[in-house]
Protein backbone atom coordinates (compact mmCIF):
# COMPACT_ATOMS: atom_id res chain seq x y z
CA UNK A 1 0.00 0.00 0.00
CA UNK A 2 1.71 3.25 -1.32
CA UNK A 3 1.63 6.01 1.83
CA UNK A 4 3.02 9.59 2.20
CA UNK A 5 3.04 10.84 5.48
CA UNK A 6 4.20 14.93 6.21
CA UNK A 7 5.77 16.18 9.07
CA UNK A 8 7.22 19.32 10.16
CA UNK A 9 4.88 22.33 10.11
CA UNK A 10 3.70 24.07 12.63
CA UNK A 11 3.73 28.13 13.78
CA UNK A 12 6.50 30.49 12.83
CA UNK A 13 7.15 34.13 12.70
CA UNK A 14 7.73 36.20 9.52
CA UNK A 15 11.10 35.76 8.19
CA UNK A 16 11.78 32.33 9.97
CA UNK A 17 12.19 28.67 8.24
CA UNK A 18 10.88 25.44 8.60
CA UNK A 19 11.66 22.31 7.11
CA UNK A 20 8.92 19.64 6.49
CA UNK A 21 9.52 16.06 5.79
CA UNK A 22 7.58 13.68 3.72
CA UNK A 23 8.10 9.68 4.39
CA UNK A 24 6.97 7.42 1.35
CA UNK A 25 6.46 3.84 1.30
CA UNK A 26 4.86 0.91 -0.84
CA UNK A 27 6.30 1.82 -3.87
CA UNK A 28 9.97 2.52 -5.31
CA UNK A 29 10.38 5.94 -4.46
CA UNK A 30 13.55 7.04 -6.21
CA UNK A 31 10.92 5.62 -9.53
CA UNK A 32 9.29 8.78 -9.49
CA UNK A 33 9.26 12.73 -9.14
CA UNK A 34 7.25 13.97 -6.31
CA UNK A 35 5.78 17.33 -5.30
CA UNK A 36 4.81 19.83 -2.68
CA UNK A 37 1.25 21.20 -3.37
CA UNK A 38 -0.56 23.66 -0.86
CA UNK A 39 -3.87 25.01 0.40
CA UNK A 40 -4.94 28.08 2.15
CA UNK A 41 -7.85 26.65 4.08
CA UNK A 42 -11.02 27.22 2.35
CA UNK A 43 -9.13 27.93 -0.33
CA UNK A 44 -7.96 26.00 -3.39
CA UNK A 45 -5.13 23.97 -4.91
CA UNK A 46 -1.67 25.70 -5.47
CA UNK A 47 1.30 24.15 -6.58
CA UNK A 48 4.68 24.66 -5.02
CA UNK A 49 7.44 22.54 -6.46
CA UNK A 50 8.44 19.09 -8.14
CA UNK A 51 11.59 17.19 -8.06
CA UNK A 52 12.54 14.43 -10.18
CA UNK A 53 13.39 10.65 -9.05
CA UNK A 54 17.09 11.15 -8.91
CA UNK A 55 17.11 14.41 -7.21
CA UNK A 56 18.58 16.05 -10.07
CA UNK A 57 15.88 18.90 -11.52
CA UNK A 58 13.89 20.87 -9.31
CA UNK A 59 11.04 23.34 -10.62
CA UNK A 60 9.39 25.82 -8.09
CA UNK A 61 6.25 28.38 -8.34
CA UNK A 62 7.62 32.21 -8.88
CA UNK A 63 6.09 33.02 -5.38
CA UNK A 64 8.25 30.60 -3.59
CA UNK A 65 11.29 30.44 -5.94
CA UNK A 66 14.56 31.78 -3.86
CA UNK A 67 12.88 31.24 -0.51
CA UNK A 68 11.85 27.47 -0.87
CA UNK A 69 14.55 24.57 -1.52
CA UNK A 70 13.04 21.20 -2.32
CA UNK A 71 14.57 17.82 -1.92
CA UNK A 72 15.29 14.11 -1.52
CA UNK A 73 16.84 11.43 0.08
CA UNK A 74 15.40 8.34 -1.88
CA UNK A 75 17.71 6.24 0.73
CA UNK A 76 15.24 7.21 3.32
CA UNK A 77 12.12 7.48 1.63
CA UNK A 78 11.85 10.93 2.06
CA UNK A 79 11.08 14.27 0.69
CA UNK A 80 12.13 17.37 1.91
CA UNK A 81 10.88 21.09 1.51
CA UNK A 82 13.24 23.38 3.17
CA UNK A 83 10.97 26.76 3.85
CA UNK A 84 13.04 30.02 4.81
CA UNK A 85 12.37 33.88 4.58
CA UNK A 86 8.44 32.58 5.31
CA UNK A 87 5.86 35.55 5.24
CA UNK A 88 2.57 35.27 5.96
CA UNK A 89 0.99 34.11 2.74
CA UNK A 90 2.97 31.51 3.09
CA UNK A 91 0.35 29.97 5.57
CA UNK A 92 -1.46 26.57 4.53
CA UNK A 93 -1.58 22.83 4.56
CA UNK A 94 1.30 21.34 2.37
CA UNK A 95 0.72 18.19 0.69
CA UNK A 96 3.45 16.36 -0.91
CA UNK A 97 1.89 14.27 -3.71
CA UNK A 98 3.37 11.67 -5.79
CA UNK A 99 3.15 12.24 -10.28
CA UNK A 100 2.40 13.74 -12.11
CA UNK A 101 -0.45 13.17 -11.80
CA UNK A 102 -0.74 12.98 -8.52
CA UNK A 103 -2.25 9.69 -7.71
CA UNK A 104 -1.17 9.37 -4.36
CA UNK A 105 -1.55 12.54 -1.26
CA UNK A 106 -0.55 12.79 2.22
CA UNK A 107 -2.49 13.91 4.62
CA UNK A 108 -1.10 17.07 4.66
CA UNK A 109 0.79 19.62 7.61
CA UNK A 110 -0.52 22.83 8.31
CA UNK A 111 2.26 25.77 8.52
CA UNK A 112 1.08 29.02 9.89
CA UNK A 113 3.24 31.87 9.70
CA UNK A 114 2.54 34.88 11.69
CA UNK A 115 3.22 38.49 10.83
CA UNK B 1 1.61 30.71 -17.08
CA UNK B 2 -0.91 28.64 -18.05
CA UNK B 3 -4.36 29.93 -16.34
CA UNK B 4 -7.01 27.07 -15.87
CA UNK B 5 -11.03 28.40 -15.66
CA UNK B 6 -13.39 25.94 -14.36
CA UNK B 7 -17.10 26.60 -14.40
CA UNK B 8 -19.61 27.08 -12.77
CA UNK B 9 -17.69 27.62 -9.29
CA UNK B 10 -20.43 26.30 -7.48
CA UNK B 11 -23.73 23.64 -9.23
CA UNK B 12 -26.40 22.59 -6.89
CA UNK B 13 -27.81 19.21 -8.43
CA UNK B 14 -29.71 16.04 -6.79
CA UNK B 15 -28.71 12.29 -6.53
CA UNK B 16 -29.37 11.01 -9.52
CA UNK B 17 -28.50 14.12 -11.87
CA UNK B 18 -25.56 14.41 -14.28
CA UNK B 19 -23.40 16.89 -13.55
CA UNK B 20 -21.16 18.37 -16.20
CA UNK B 21 -17.98 20.50 -14.67
CA UNK B 22 -15.94 22.55 -17.92
CA UNK B 23 -12.32 23.15 -17.54
CA UNK B 24 -10.55 25.46 -19.72
CA UNK B 25 -7.04 26.32 -20.40
CA UNK B 26 -5.59 29.60 -21.65
CA UNK B 27 -3.22 27.52 -24.54
CA UNK B 28 -3.37 24.21 -25.41
CA UNK B 29 -1.87 21.47 -22.68
CA UNK B 30 -2.19 18.35 -25.39
CA UNK B 31 -4.50 16.13 -22.86
CA UNK B 32 -2.13 16.65 -20.04
CA UNK B 33 -5.12 17.46 -17.81
CA UNK B 34 -6.17 15.71 -14.25
CA UNK B 35 -9.35 15.92 -12.52
CA UNK B 36 -9.30 15.57 -8.81
CA UNK B 37 -12.28 15.33 -5.96
CA UNK B 38 -11.39 16.74 -2.06
CA UNK B 39 -13.74 16.32 0.79
CA UNK B 40 -13.53 18.53 3.52
CA UNK B 41 -10.13 18.03 5.95
CA UNK B 42 -9.03 16.22 3.32
CA UNK B 43 -6.64 15.46 0.31
CA UNK B 44 -7.38 15.40 -3.21
CA UNK B 45 -8.18 11.90 -4.93
CA UNK B 46 -7.41 11.79 -8.93
CA UNK B 47 -10.22 10.81 -10.54
CA UNK B 48 -8.97 11.18 -14.03
CA UNK B 49 -5.52 12.00 -16.14
CA UNK B 50 -4.60 12.09 -19.59
CA UNK B 51 -8.36 13.71 -20.08
CA UNK B 52 -10.03 11.24 -19.95
CA UNK B 53 -8.21 7.87 -18.51
CA UNK B 54 -9.95 6.56 -15.24
CA UNK B 55 -7.97 6.25 -12.27
CA UNK B 56 -7.77 2.66 -10.79
CA UNK B 57 -10.75 2.15 -8.27
CA UNK B 58 -12.88 5.09 -9.60
CA UNK B 59 -16.42 4.59 -9.93
CA UNK B 60 -17.23 4.54 -13.94
CA UNK B 61 -20.07 7.21 -13.18
CA UNK B 62 -16.84 9.51 -13.51
CA UNK B 63 -15.70 10.43 -17.36
CA UNK B 64 -13.42 12.81 -18.69
CA UNK B 65 -13.53 14.52 -22.22
CA UNK B 66 -11.93 16.75 -24.34
CA UNK B 67 -8.72 17.65 -25.84
CA UNK B 68 -6.50 21.37 -26.43
CA UNK B 69 -8.04 23.84 -24.06
CA UNK B 70 -11.48 22.54 -23.10
CA UNK B 71 -11.98 19.62 -21.40
CA UNK B 72 -14.88 18.67 -19.07
CA UNK B 73 -15.44 16.06 -16.16
CA UNK B 74 -19.36 14.30 -16.27
CA UNK B 75 -20.38 12.43 -13.75
CA UNK B 76 -23.45 10.06 -15.40
CA UNK B 77 -25.46 9.90 -11.91
CA UNK B 78 -24.72 11.55 -9.06
CA UNK B 79 -24.17 9.98 -5.27
CA UNK B 80 -24.36 11.29 -1.90
CA UNK B 81 -20.97 10.17 -1.83
CA UNK B 82 -19.97 12.71 -5.04
CA UNK B 83 -20.55 15.87 -3.13
CA UNK B 84 -17.56 17.44 -3.00
CA UNK B 85 -15.12 20.28 -4.50
CA UNK B 86 -13.35 18.84 -7.80
CA UNK B 87 -10.60 20.93 -9.57
CA UNK B 88 -8.77 20.05 -12.92
CA UNK B 89 -5.24 20.50 -13.11
CA UNK B 90 -2.55 21.01 -16.47
CA UNK B 91 0.77 19.18 -16.15
CA UNK B 92 1.59 20.03 -19.73
CA UNK B 93 4.36 22.89 -18.67
CA UNK B 94 5.61 24.67 -15.57
CA UNK B 95 4.22 25.41 -13.24
CA UNK B 96 1.61 23.14 -13.19
CA UNK B 97 -2.02 24.78 -12.79
CA UNK B 98 -5.18 23.71 -10.91
CA UNK B 99 -8.59 25.63 -11.51
CA UNK B 100 -10.02 27.44 -8.85
CA UNK B 101 -12.39 24.25 -8.16
CA UNK B 102 -16.62 23.31 -8.26
CA UNK B 103 -18.15 22.59 -5.33
CA UNK B 104 -20.92 20.17 -5.91
CA UNK B 105 -23.74 20.74 -3.27
CA UNK B 106 -26.63 19.18 -2.67
CA UNK B 107 -30.06 20.84 -3.81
Amino acid sequence: EVRLSESGGGLVQSGGSLRLSCVASGFIFGGYPMNWVRQVPGKGLQWVSTISGTGDHTYYADSVKGRFTMSRDNSKNTLYLQMDSLRAEDTAVYFCARGPPFDYWGQGTLVSVSS
Amino acid sequence: DIEMTQSPSTLSASVGDRVIIVCRASQSISGWLAWYQQKPGKAPNLLIYRASTLESGVPSRFSGSGSGTEFALTISSLQPDDFATYYCQQYDNYPWTFGQGTKVEIK
